[in-house]
């Protein structure tokens, strides 16, 4: 089945630095990449994603890219505020799945803005 | 807006007891999904639903089970709850439109197992 790894664990950054969180995935079929953001307290909640046809994302101040070849995916921040510290999760998905087209997500990154 | 609740957001039970975990969405949404997150472990499949009475085991599907009677409430079931089952459960559920694969989470129950 997928499986997803992700990096760095912990990220720690001033504020207005950029930060970048790096994802692999097993399985080629894969085809939907989101990253969900869970602040302290709160439930994940989706903040970009990207799909398989598609080499980059943006929105604001936050970008996703993804390579399909080397089959990994990364989460860019740039300019970033304290209310941005968070743990980041990405995930993937596939239609192949054992259990459907459930997500299956890395093990997180906490991020730390300090300003 | 989509919304999707969890019985409770703590709960406190003893070894060997029977856990009931309730999850309800009012979206109509066909998938619903039971997760664990665990600090440095992220967040791990339990149980998948795409049905109402259809399910799937997903990735730590031990030690637990599920019930959709349903469409809108899908339940985990902890059949004799162990110490190792302390954690936090999320559940979370998705439209079965062809391509949308957005997932949205319910706040979590903290169940801690003594």
């Amino acid at each position: 089945g997928e499986n997803v790894e992700q990096h760095p664990s912990t990220l720690s950054v001033q504020e207005g630095d950029s930060a970048v969180i790096k994802c692999t995935y097993s399985d080629s079929a894969s085809n939907y990449f989101p990253w969900y953001k869970q602040e302290l307290g709160k439930r994940p909640q989706l903040i970009i994603d990207i799909r398989s046809n598609v080499g980059e994302k943006k929105d604001q101040r936050i970008a996703v890219t993804l390579n399909k070849t080397a089959k990994h995916f990364s989460l860019h921040i740039t300019e970033t505020q304290p209310e941005d510290s968070a743990v980041y999760f990405c995930a993937a998905t596939t239609p192949n799945h054992r259990a459907g087209t459930a997500l299956i997500f890395g093990k997180g990154t906490t991020l730390s803005v300090s300003s | 807006d989509v919304k999707v609740t969890q019985s409770s957001r703590y709960l406190v039970k003893r070894t060997g007891e029977k856990v009931f975990l309730e999850c309800v969405q009012d979206m109509d949404h066909e998938n619903m999904f039971w997760y664990r997150q665990d600090p440095g472990l992220g967040l791990r499949l339990i149980y998948f639903s795409y049905d109402v009475k259809m399910k799937e085991k997903g990735d730590i599907p031990e030690g637990y089970s599920v019930s959709r009677e349903k469409k809108e409430r899908f339940s985990l079931i902890l059949e004799s709850a162990s110490t190792n089952q302390t954690s936090m459960y999320l559940c979370a559920s998705r439209t079965g439109l062809a391509g949308m694969y957005e997932q949205y989470f319910g706040p979590g129950t903290r169940l801690t197992v003594t």
